[in-house]
């Protein structure tokens, strides 16, 4: 099945920073999402983004479908911002596969 | 906020007692589907459901089944629990199958004693 690997595995950040999460995948996909999970446990929907660049607010994505790749970029981050992110694909199968995730912490 | 509501939302049970989880959605969405999360593994899939009383097996499906009568409920049924579904499943939802995105319900916490 497809693999997806996202990097760094955890990261930390003081209030303010900016970030770049990664995830390669290793097929075509049809579906990408990206994926805020929230210290509450809820995933929250951040991207749906199989092609192309998208921006919410202080968030924006850019995937790279020929590559095999997208990015999530967090600008000025806040305290709220922290909790894991998740990357998940869909080949074609009707399953999302989700990468282990990048924990993200903020301090003030 | 898609309309998803996962019932109960903790539940502590006994090995070899029978459990079963309810997902409920008001979005009128084709597509159902149950994950879990462990430490180390993300979210797998357990089955999904593609319309009322059509089912199929996801990742992990050893150990559950599903049952979906109606377009807004979707069941998942542990036979007899083991220590080894001690999770947090997820439900989700989408409009169409390939390549549509997918909405998460809250979660629910399992403890299988």
């Amino acid at each position: 099945g497809i693999q997806v690997e996202q990097s760094p595995p955890d990261l930390i950040l003081q209030e303010g920073a900016n970030s770049t999460l990664r995830c390669n995948f290793s097929d075509s996909v049809n579906n990408l999402q990206w994926f805020h999970q929230n210290p509450w446990g809820q995933l929250i929907n951040l991207f749906y983004i199989p092609s192309g660049t998208k921006q919410n607010g202080r968030l924006s994505a850019t995937t790279v479908a020929t590559e095999r790749y997208s990015l999530l970029y967090i600008s000025s981050s806040q305290t709220t911002d922290s909790g894991v992110y998740f990357c998940a694909v869909e080949a074609g199968s009707y399953q999302l596969t989700f990468g282990k995730g990048t924990k993200l912490s903020v301090i003030p | 906020d898609a309309g998803i509501t996962q019932s109960p939302r903790h539940k502590v049970t006994e090995t070899g007692t029978p459990v079963t989880l309810r997902c409920h959605q008001t979005e009128n969405h084709r597509y159902m589907y149950w994950y879990r999360q462990d430490p180390g593994h993300g979210l797998r899939l357990i089955h999904y459901s593609y319309g009322v009383k059509d089912t199929d097996k996801g990742e992990v499906s050893d150990g559950y089944s599903v049952s979906r009568s109606k377009t807004e409920d979707f069941l998942l049924t542990l036979e007899s629990a083991t220590s080894s579904q001690t999770s947090v499943y997820f439900c989700a939802i989408s409009g169409r199958g390939g390549g549509a995105e997918a909405f998460f319900g809250q979660g629910t916490r399992l403890t299988v004693v």
